[in-house]
């Protein structure tokens, strides 16, 4: 089953490093997502592109967060300088783009100390 | 996106039915209504959406009341696999390709 992956499953860090997180979408889904997860929460979009192109961004996305399509498959999401408050999993998502169907990964789980 | 209503939590019985009801008062014409579910450490995944008409798939049932602003999902034979975080969405079908709008659904835990 060759669904959508996410590496690494989990991440520690101190304050002010930066981290990179990896989504593999499944294949020939043309859309892929980002999102956010704070314990007690829903799920928070962050990104989206279809293909290689970033086509939105939530306001929750600061300036210290990037992500990357660069070849319209995998994905990357970086985090610069982080901070406690980005403690959070974070969940990647695929489509196709005629489907409003999303499928998500098993998610990064990131600690900040 | 229009807003949805669901209960915190509920508490059912394994192998009985179980109803999970959603409000979407501000439903507009175009706006599907979309369920997901979230097992605990797990990403969230999709259940099953309707427009208008009762769908039915091999998971569950959606029940879509007449005026559109109330819909309920059913789990026909609850087991404990199906404890999970559900999630009722509203999706704009001229969309599609904005973020899914989560709330933070309802916690449905079942008794052995």
């Amino acid at each position: 089953d060759t669904g959508v992956s996410q590496d690494p499953r989990h991440k520690i860090t101190k304050r002010g490093q930066n981290v990179t997180f990896r989504c593999d979408p499944i294949s020939e889904h043309n859309r892929l997502y980002w999102y956010r997860q704070t314990l007690g929460q829903g799920p928070e979009f962050l990104t989206y592109f279809q293909n290689e192109a970033q086509l939105e961004k939530s306001r929750l996305l600061s300036d210290r967060f990037s992500a990357e399509r660069p070849k319209g498959s995998f994905s990357t999401l970086e985090i610069q300088r982080t901070e406690q408050g980005d403690s959070a999993m974070y969940l990647c998502a695929s489509s196709l783009r005629d489907s409003t169907t999303q499928y998500f990964g098993p998610g990064t789980r990131l600690l900040v100390l | 996106d229009a807003k949805t209503t669901q209960p915190n939590s509920m508490e059912s019985n394994e192998e009985e039915p179980v109803h999970l009801p959603c409000n979407h008062s501000t439903i507009s014409g175009t706006d599907y209504i979309h369920w997901y579910r979230q097992l605990p450490s797990q990403g969230p995944e999709y259940v099953i959406h309707g427009l208008t008409s009762n769908v039915n798939n091999r998971m569950a049932s959606l029940a879509i009341a007449e005026d559109r602003k109330s819909s309920t999902l059913i789990l026909h034979r609850a087991t404990l696999r199906d404890a999970a975080v559900y999630y009722c969405i509203l999706r704009n079908s001229g969309g599609g390709a904005d973020g899914l709008t989560f709330g933070k659904g309802t916690h449905l835990i079942i008794q052995p």
